[in-house]
């Protein structure tokens, strides 16, 4: 069965960080761009950050950028997000996806992990 | 990055057709083909409905259809049903981050 599960979440002060972990299951990671997506509280998507397939080429929203870090190890079909200088507004539910629908110039998710949650609290 | 504006609520009766509109500006709606449309059910991930401004995923129903004009993208869905009553989310890729930007989301309700 394809799937994803992500770990790593938990409550965390202000300032601190986090290494979230995507493991990867019924595929090769290695085939497949991945994506980190937050979804605040009662809130709508955010995508945050994305990585090729090596890992040579990565992309960040703004709100992120400088503190969060996407990484991948294939040989351990595990995707990571390393989270720095963690505010309030972090707080989310973090998904992991595959990018696998793709057209001859762009892909998209089409296998969501169920997520864990950050919060971020004093 | 600013998000994509989308109305914040639609509504419609079962059969009826309805669409939510999802705008930009040229630097991403307008600028590329590279719009998506997810549906996300309360408690569960998102699912691609529509990609590349148009395309459904295998097994989507083709009840639902997009389109783009300018800076506007739309969703429309056709007969609508009960299992449509959900919260949709348009994207599309910009130039601003190399990445996507999400729309604020339309929650649908079935009258």
């Amino acid at each position: 069965e394809v799937q994803l599960v992500e770990s790593g979440g938990g409550l965390v002060q202000p300032g601190g960080s986090l290494r979230l972990s995507c493991v990867a299951s019924g595929f090769t990671l290695s085939s497949y761009w991945m994506r980190w997506v937050r979804q605040a509280p009662g809130k709508g998507l955010v995508w945050v950050s994305r990585i090729n397939r090596d890992g040579s080429s990565t992309s960040y929203a703004d709100s992120v950028k400088g503190r969060f870090t996407i990484s991948r190890d294939n040989a351990k079909n595990t995707l990571y997000l390393q989270m720095n200088s963690l505010r309030a507004e972090d707080t989310a539910l973090y998904y992991c996806a595959r990018d696998g629908y793709c057209s001859t110039t762009s892909c998209y998710p089409d296998v969501w992990g169920k997520g864990t949650t950050v919060t971020v609290s004093s | 990055q600013s998000a994509l504006t989308q109305p914040a609520s639609v509504s419609g009766s079962p059969g009826q057709s309805i669409t939510i509109s999802c705008t930009g500006t040229s630097s991403d709606i307008g600028g590329y083909n590279y719009v998506s449309w997810y549906q996300q059910h309360p408690g569960k991930a998102p699912k691609v409905m529509i990609y590349d401004v148009s395309n459904r995923p295998p097994g989507v129903s083709n009840r639902f259809s997009g389109s783009k004009s300018g800076n506007t993208a739309s969703l429309t869905i056709s007969g609508l049903q009960a299992e449509d009553e959900a919260d949709y989310y348009c994207s599309s890729y910009t130039s601003s981050t190399a990445l996507d930007v999400f729309g604020s989301g339309t929650k649908v309700t079935v009258l």
